[in-house]
């Protein structure tokens, strides 16, 4: 099955700077890839998602781009500001062989005000 | 629409119990998944319905679990004979389509 991996596992920036998660993939045929955002005691919740067909997509300070050759993915978060701290996760499926999605581990963001 | 409902909130148990979690999804999504979070790692896939039909199930759902969605509304997963193992955060999301779940709350399970 897929493979996900996440870095890194934490991370804290300054309110004001950007935030970079990466994830790379085992399955050269996965085609989605979606990004969530839990707080705590919540469940995950989608913040932007990405299809293999487009390599960058962006969403007001959230953008989130796919090297489909290398295999990786990474969510970018410009001008963070402190309700951006959460555990962020990413995880990859392919739609044409099953429901699954895989997640990677997380990325523990804190933004210092 | 207020969002994918789960209960109880959190469950304790003595091992060996047996335990049953709800979830009312969003409803017009006909889409039903069930995942498993524990401390520090991302959900796992449990199992997944369209409408009534348990179209996929995880290996990682052993014969302890049973997962119904009776009509294709909400959903129950039971889980027989707990062990501590088992403990975790249960979350249920649903869909309309294929990409993007609206998961729950979740519901932490505490077997002692």
């Amino acid at each position: 099955g897929e493979n996900v991996e996440q870095h890194p596992s934490t991370l804290s920036v300054q309110e004001g700077d950007s935030a970079v998660i990466k994830c790379t993939y085992s399955d050269s045929a996965s085609n989605y890839f979606p990004w969530y955002k839990q707080e705590l005691g919540k469940g995950p919740q989608l913040i932007i998602d990405i299809r293999s067909n487009v390599g960058e997509k962006k969403d007001q300070r959230i953008a989130v781009t796919l090297n489909k050759t290398a295999k990786h993915f990474s969510l970018h978060i410009t001008e963070t500001q402190p309700e951006d701290s959460a555990v962020y996760f990413c995880a990859a499926s392919n739609r044409d062989t099953g429901n699954q999605f895989y997640f990677g581990t997380g990325t523990s963001l804190t933004v210092i005000p | 629409d207020t969002g994918v409902s789960q209960n109880p909130r959190h469950k304790i148990t003595k091992r060996g119990q047996n335990v049953t979690f709800r979830c009312d999804p969003i409803s017009e999504h006909n889409r039903l998944y069930w995942y498993r979070q524990t401390l520090g790692q991302g959900p796992e896939f449990l199992t997944y319905f369209q409408n009534e039909a348990q179209l996929e199930k995880s290996r990682l759902l052993s014969d302890r679990f049973s997962a119904e969605r009776p009509k294709g509304s909400f959903s129950t997963l039971e889980i027989q004979r707990t062990e501590q193992g088992d403990s975790a955060m249960y979350l249920c999301a649903s869909s309309p389509t294929y990409y993007g779940y609206t998961f729950g709350s979740g519901t932490r399970l505490t077997v002692v």
